[in-house]
């Protein structure tokens, strides 16, 4: 298996302007996470779904964040517009059964 | 969440094991205890995770105090590739789904 992938690896993007980050989980996996990492606040959970389903978006910074998963092998993270401090890496992991969890290399995410 | 205590950072030297404390004093009795790790540049990498007995696998082994208040992460012989920040997280998992990254231990590991 190729693990969970992620796209863009980097995103060098101003300020205004949309992004959308792209997930695809591993196969036959049932939970999908989006997680940020940024120096100050270390790693944090923003959203995840079971079954395709949005389950706890409590994490999600405000309304300009929003995530989707239109089916079992496709997750998008959209930020509209970006700011500056936005900037952090991006992780999209996956487990079975909400068991132990799989990530993927993350995205470096650049808002000037 | 159960809250967790953790060295902010440990040195080994190559070849030799290492031991990674966590103290979880308020862990619930249905939570497991889990194990990521972060090597530089990359995403998280769950190691192991158990709930009362001591558990092995490929890459460590995981000893749980009998009371369930602390654990500890054992790396046999640390290899340079084992450096990394490792994560302590009490998870109960299934449809509770959220892990809650703490700060981590920092591992260096000398030649």
């Amino acid at each position: 298996d190729a693990g969970v992938i992620q796209s863009p690896r980097h995103e060098v993007t101003e300020m205004g302007q949309e992004v959308t980050l792209r997930c695809k989980p591993i196969s036959g996996h049932d939970y999908l996470f989006w997680y940020r990492q940024t120096m100050m606040r270390g790693l944090e959970l923003l959203i995840y779904f079971n079954n395709n389903v949005p389950i706890d978006d409590s994490g999600m910074p405000e309304d300009r964040f929003s995530a989707k998963m239109p089916n079992a092998s496709f997750s998008t993270l959209k930020i509209q517009p970006s700011e500056p401090r936005d900037s952090a890496v991006y992780f999209c992991a996956s487990s079975f059964s909400g068991n132990e969890q799989y990530f993927g290399p993350g995205t470096r995410l650049t808002v000037t | 969440d159960a809250k967790t205590t953790q060295p902010n950072s440990m040195e080994s030297n190559e070849e030799e094991p290492v031991h990674l404390p966590c103290n979880h004093s308020t862990i619930s009795g249905t939570d497991y205890i889990h194990w990521y790790r972060q090597l530089p540049s990359q995403g998280p990498e769950y190691v192991i995770h158990g709930l009362t007995s001591n558990v092995n696998n490929r890459m460590a082994s995981l000893a749980i105090a009998e009371d369930r208040k602390s654990s500890t992460l054992i790396l046999h012989r640390a290899t340079l590739r084992d450096a990394a920040v490792y994560y302590c997280i009490p998870f109960l998992g299934g449809s509770q789904g959220n892990l809650i990254f703490g700060k981590g231990t920092k591992l260096s590991v000398k030649p």
